[in-house]
């Protein structure tokens, strides 16, 4: 079965740029039907989507991140990858990777399989 | 953007009972609702698609209801498994939010 994996720094300094990785084992990339996102979840709170690839490169991002977000694939390594610039201690989070599945909506209809999450710190 | 909240934000129940959480949109979203269920330390998990599909390999006990801005989650019959925090999700065109969550306690 499918599995994600994040991977990168857990801890990043003030005003640099975070930079994560999400490797799909057990399923292509490529295979279509699915979108590659990634969410994050503040400490002891809820969920925030940061944005959808697919694997064509088509990007969708939230709007109130998306001056800083760059998200991009690399379908010869299974991979796709997040980067936040200019951080601060607000974006100290839990990053998660996960697979949107589209089965309804041409826009996906949910995330199916989900990385284990990766914990970002943002200090000096 | 679309404004997702959830009633209530917290909820005590016990093994056995029937429980229902709701979500409301800001906006119409249709039938483009998700909902997880997450465990502390743990990724979500996928319970319910379009409002009121099951996803594969979930509990019959859980179920979706509702379209345009009110949405329902219920379990028919709480089981032990069940004490985590549910989250709704619009995928309302090509822009995603969630709900604060409810979180599901013993009573």
């Amino acid at each position: 079965q499918v599995q994600l994996q994040e991977s990168g720094p857990g801890l990043v300094k003030p005003s640099q740029t975070l930079s994560l990785t999400c490797t799909v084992s057990g399923g292509s990339i490529n295979s279509g039907g699915y979108y590659w996102s990634w969410i994050r979840q503040h400490p002891g709170r809820g969920l925030e989507w940061i944005g959808h690839i697919y694997y064509s490169g088509n990007t969708y991002h939230n709007p109130s991140l998306k001056s800083r977000v760059t998200i991009s694939v690399d379908t010869s390594k299974n991979q796709f990858f997040l980067k936040l610039t200019s951080v601060t201690a607000a974006d100290t989070a839990v990053y998660y990777c996960a697979r949107v599945v589209v089965m309804v909506s041409p826009t996906g209809d949910g995330m199916d399989v989900w990385g284990q999450g990766t914990t970002v710190t943002v200090s000096s | 953007d679309i404004q997702m909240t959830q009633s209530p934000s917290t909820l005590s129940a016990s093994v056995g009972d029937r429980v229902t959480v709701t979500c409301r949109a800001s906006q119409s979203i249709s039938s483009w609702l998700a909902w997880y269920q997450q465990k502390p330390g743990k990724a979500p998990k996928l319970l319910i698609y379009k409002a009121s599909s099951l996803q594969n390999g979930v509990p019959s006990r859980f179920s979706g209801s509702g379209s345009g801005t009110e949405f329902t989650l219920t379990i028919s019959s709480l089981q032990p498994d069940d004490f985590a925090t549910y989250y709704c999700q619009q995928y309302n065109s090509y822009s995603v939010t969630f709900g604060p969550g409810t979180k599901v306690d013993i009573k």
